[in-house]
């Protein structure tokens, strides 16, 4: 079982609707990541949360817009999204973001829009 | 050129083989991952090594940091073993925990 939970695992929406993606963990890792990776291609990274701040943003548009409510929690609101946006979307944490830290993954979830 | 390159892309192997993967990079780097993921999408991080020599049941991991290069190695593989084999890399001085990740090896292990 992954220790990194996300939900929903599979997600149809149209161009119009608002949906989230959420992610939990009870690691106590301060470090939590949104990746994107379209088919047979390596993830790319999105966001990253440390401490529950908004650390980096790597040019994502703003019709994804992430949220951390708690040092457990992280969420990708989504409005307004386009067909090339379909894609894994997939969750990880860290115990913080120093880069000797091994990320945990979650499932991801399966993001198709129509 | 990628900063981090894998091979082979594509590995088809039967049961029971000896599988080497292979993972160069042009970059500092203070950690080096393998990391695992199955068709279902979910990755696993198999392993985390900045010098020498790793091993966790038929994986092994080797890095020559002088080379610039790691090996992952699955002796007596079994079918579920099968999965995407992908090298990542944490940058030296990246305190922003980034990876820099390879394009992945897709292995599969016939019965």
């Amino acid at each position: 079982d992954t220790e990194v939970t996300q939900t929903p695992k599979h997600l149809v929406m149209g161009m119009t609707n608002k949906k989230s993606l959420k992610c939990e963990q009870h690691m106590g890792h301060r470090a939590m990541y949104w990746y994107k990776q379209k088919a047979k291609k390596p993830p790319e990274l999105m966001f990253v949360y440390s401490y529950e701040k908004l650390s980096i943003n790597e040019s994502v548009p703003s019709r994804f817009s992430p949220e951390c409510p708690n040092s457990s929690l992280l969420n990708l609101h989504l409005h307004a999204l386009q067909p090339e946006d379909s894609a894994l979307y997939l969750c990880a944490s860290s115990q913080d973001q120093g880069s000797n830290q091994p990320q945990h993954f979650g499932d991801g979830t399966r993001l198709s829009i129509l | 050129k990628n900063e981090v390159e894998q091979s082979p892309q594509n590995l088809t192997a039967q049961e029971g083989e000896f599988i080497t993967i292979n993972c160069s990079y042009s970059v500092g780097i203070s950690a080096l991952h393998w990391l695992q993921q199955h068709p279902g999408g979910g990755i696993v991080s198999l392993f985390m090594l900045s010098s020498g020599k790793k091993k966790h049941g038929r994986l092994i991991a080797t890095i020559n940091i002088q080379e610039k290069h790691s090996s992952l190695h699955i002796t007596a593989s079994h079918p579920r073993d099968s999965a995407v084999y992908i090298c990542a890399v944490s940058n030296y001085g990246g305190s922003q925990g980034n990876l820099i990740f390879g394009k992945g090896t897709k292995l599969s292990v016939k019965p």
